[in-house]
């Protein structure tokens, strides 16, 4: 039990739609980070928030956005959905934002874009 | 840029036998590496991390050796349980820390059979 939290566990969107993800982390954990896992591949990471301003970004399209809130709650958007979005998406949370920070994985939102 | 590969699975294997995962890298710096494990239905958690040539990272009768030399950590365990059936990620993290995430290998699926 990791104590991070998402939301939903399975969603299933059309191709344009607009898709909101949900996060609630630790408790003091004030870094969030998300990650994108293709199937049969290792995570990617997309962007990292701490104290609600993004801290750093992968290789991924602006289209990709996100939102840290003060009470350890976040959000991934992610706008005109293509297919290759679909994918399973984890949010983790961690202390601090050093590079050494052991991150405390949820089980993942899977996105389904038809 | 960074890149993580591990060997392919699935690694089927009876309960007592020895284990190794293969794991190598390529970073532009001196990363942090880690093992994270992900057992059925749950979260990734950390297994075992090493921040510097040399260390030896353990946890639950795992090992691995940070070997910048050769590039690897490769992990190890001499007697495996049913109970560590799971998929095994390896990752880096370079210099930016958390600014550029966690870098992850595809994972490696690992079966033990009684």
């Amino acid at each position: 039990e990791t104590g991070v939290t998402q939301s939903p566990t399975h969603l299933i969107k059309t191709r344009g739609q607009q898709v909101t993800l949900r996060c609630s982390s630790q408790s003091g954990h004030n870094t969030v980070s998300w990650y994108q896992q293709a199937l049969g591949q290792g995570p990617q990471f997309i962007f990292q928030y701490y104290r609600e301003e993004e801290n750093g970004r992968g290789n991924f399209p602006p289209r990709f956005s996100g939102l840290q809130f003060p009470n350890y709650s976040s959000e991934l958007n992610v706008n005109a959905l293509e297919l290759d979005d679909s994918a399973l998406y984890l949010c983790a949370s961690s202390f601090d934002r050093g590079r050494d920070e052991k991150l405390f994985f949820g089980s993942g939102t899977q996105l389904s874009v038809l | 840029g960074n890149s993580v590969t591990q060997m392919e699975g699935p690694v089927t294997l009876s309960e007592e036998a020895f284990l190794t995962i293969n794991c190598t890298y390529t970073a532009t710096g001196y990363p942090s590496l880690f093992w994270y494990v992900q057992y059925p239905g749950e979260g990734l958690q950390l297994l075992l991390k090493a921040t510097k040539a040399d260390d030896k990272g353990s946890n639950k009768g795992f090992e691995a050796t940070y070997r910048k030399e050769t590039t690897s950590f490769h992990l190890e365990k001499g007697s495996v349980q049913v109970s560590d059936s799971a998929v095994y990620f390896c990752a880096l993290s370079d210099a930016r820390g958390g600014a550029d995430g966690l870098t992850f290998g595809k994972g490696t699926h690992l079966i033990i059979q009684p």
